[in-house]
């Protein structure tokens, strides 16, 4: 069973800013990587596939980057609308694994 | 527009059972693997089971295979969620989900519904 660990736990940000978040994998899952974003009594929305590949619809502030273990999503300016949890999952095999999320919130 | 609605959430005893119900439209639902994912109240999220198109194969989690069931009916553009067994850890909302498929065993998930939360409590 792959796990997936997402750092930080919580990251302060002002708005405007740039916000770098971190997701490892406990082995390689190649570029089966996918991010998404949570807001309050929400479902969870398709943000990036592919490590890379944002989805549609999805504004270009959002990037992915990584493969293998290491995996980063970057927000390049924050907007009010992006403060949310943001989860990793891999999909390189079963069980399809979830990272615990990071909490982005305004400073 | 993709549309998934859950239904059949509520408050069962421990050991009780409950039935979720996952109508969809705006896409042809004969054609896609579906699952069902959950997260506890507070926490994370953690896939639960899919299905394939023709619901011939189905993935479940460790901690919910023989106690839960899913299925579908393509003629009705409906998943479902038989739960059994339950205990007070299965407390969540339960999401129904279209899966992408990546490759064989990978996938992930484009269109979410908007939850059905299950209680699970004396």
């Amino acid at each position: 069973e792959i796990v997936m660990t997402q750092s930080p736990a919580t990251l302060s940000v002002s708005p405007g800013e740039r916000a770098i978040l971190s997701c490892r994998a406990s082995q390689s899952v190649s570029s089966n990587l996918v991010w998404y974003q949570q807001k309050p009594g929400q479902a969870p929305r398709l943000l990036i596939y592919g490590a890379s590949t944002r989805a549609t619809g999805i504004p270009a502030r959002f990037s992915g980057s990584g493969s293998g273990t290491e995996f980063t999503l970057t927000i390049s300016s924050l907007q009010s609308e992006d403060f949310a949890v943001y989860y990793c999952q891999h999909c390189h095999n079963w069980p399809l694994n979830f990272g615990g999320g990071t909490k982005v919130e305004i400073k | 527009e993709v549309q998934l609605v859950e239904s059949g959430g509520g408050l069962v005893q421990p050991g009780g059972s409950l039935r979720l119900s996952c109508v969809v439209s705006g896409f042809t639902f004969s054609s896609y693997w579906m699952s069902w994912v959950r997260q506890s109240p507070g926490k994370g999220l953690e896939w639960v089971a899919n299905i394939k198109p023709d619901g011939g194969e189905e993935y479940y989690v460790d901690s919910v295979r023989g106690r839960f069931t899913i299925s579908r009916d393509n003629a009705r553009n409906s998943l479902f969620l038989q739960m059994g067994s339950l205990s007070p850890e299965d407390t969540a909302v339960y999401y129904c989900a279209r899966d992408i498929v990546v490759v064989p065993a990978a996938h992930y998930f484009d269109y979410w519904g908007q939850g059905a939360l299950v209680t699970v409590s004396s």
